[in-house]
């Protein structure tokens, strides 16, 4: 069974920063692009950003772009994600999601982990 | 940037169809995900690529894509489908959600 949990969530101030991480299980890490998603209380889906298989290829909402850095350890099954220059904005439950084949990113997620909760607020 | 539009809401009764839209320039061009999202829970994929389901997704849910429109179709609609639903496609190097359609069942 795919397993995906998140982690490292938490209260942090304004202009702070904190890495998030998901570990996976249940299937070959390496083979599939992963993804992190976020939803603001009470918002809806906003996509944060993905990375391939490799590692090789990354790509970012403009809303996080030059402050969150996606990254992954294939030896540990981690997926992670570095926010910095954290703002009020950035507040929301943060979801890790697996592709669902491959490295294809028209392709869709599936599944996602349960999220963890960011509060940017002073 | 590309945009996809959704209604804020969609109301069915019992039994009867529900069909929740998702506006896009084009969108018939492009593979169109939706997922589905009950209160306090991670979104589930119930259609991929506009029209297949998962397996363990029941039949009643359907979803087509043409034109400037896609569409998800829920047929005899139950209490348990009440959530709210999303719409999802990737463009120019991002992944594009819609804002959501909360689906009420009467």
């Amino acid at each position: 069974e795919v397993q995906l949990v998140e982690s490292g969530g938490g209260l942090v101030q304004p202009g702070g920063s904190l890495r998030l991480s998901c570990a996976a299980s249940g299937f070959t890490f390496s083979s599939y692009a992963m993804s992190w998603v976020r939803q603001a209380p009470g918002k809806g889906l906003e996509w944060v950003s993905a990375i391939s298989g490799s590692g090789g290829s990354t790509y970012y909402a403009d809303s996080v772009k030059g402050r969150f850095t996606i990254s992954r350890d294939n030896s540990k099954n981690t997926l992670y994600l570095q926010m910095n220059s954290l703002r009020a904005e950035d507040t929301a439950v943060y979801y890790c999601a697996k592709y669902s084949s491959g490295d294809y990113f028209e392709d869709w997620f599936d599944p996602w982990g349960q999220g963890t909760l960011v509060t940017v607020s002073s | 940037s590309y945009e996809l539009t959704q209604p804020l809401s969609v109301s069915v009764a019992l039994g009867q169809t529900a069909r929740i839209t998702c506006g896009g320039n084009n969108i018939g061009s492009k593979n169109v995900h939706w997922y589905q999202q009950k209160p306090g829970q991670a979104p589930v994929l119930v259609i991929y690529r506009d029209s297949n389901r998962p397996s363990g997704i029941p039949e009643r849910f359907s979803g087509s894509n043409s034109g400037n429109t896609a569409t998800l179709t829920i047929s005899r609609a139950q209490a348990g489908d009440e959530a709210d639903y999303y719409c999802q496609v990737w463009d120019s190097s991002t992944a594009v959600f819609g804002g959501g359609t909360k689906l009420t069942v009467l």
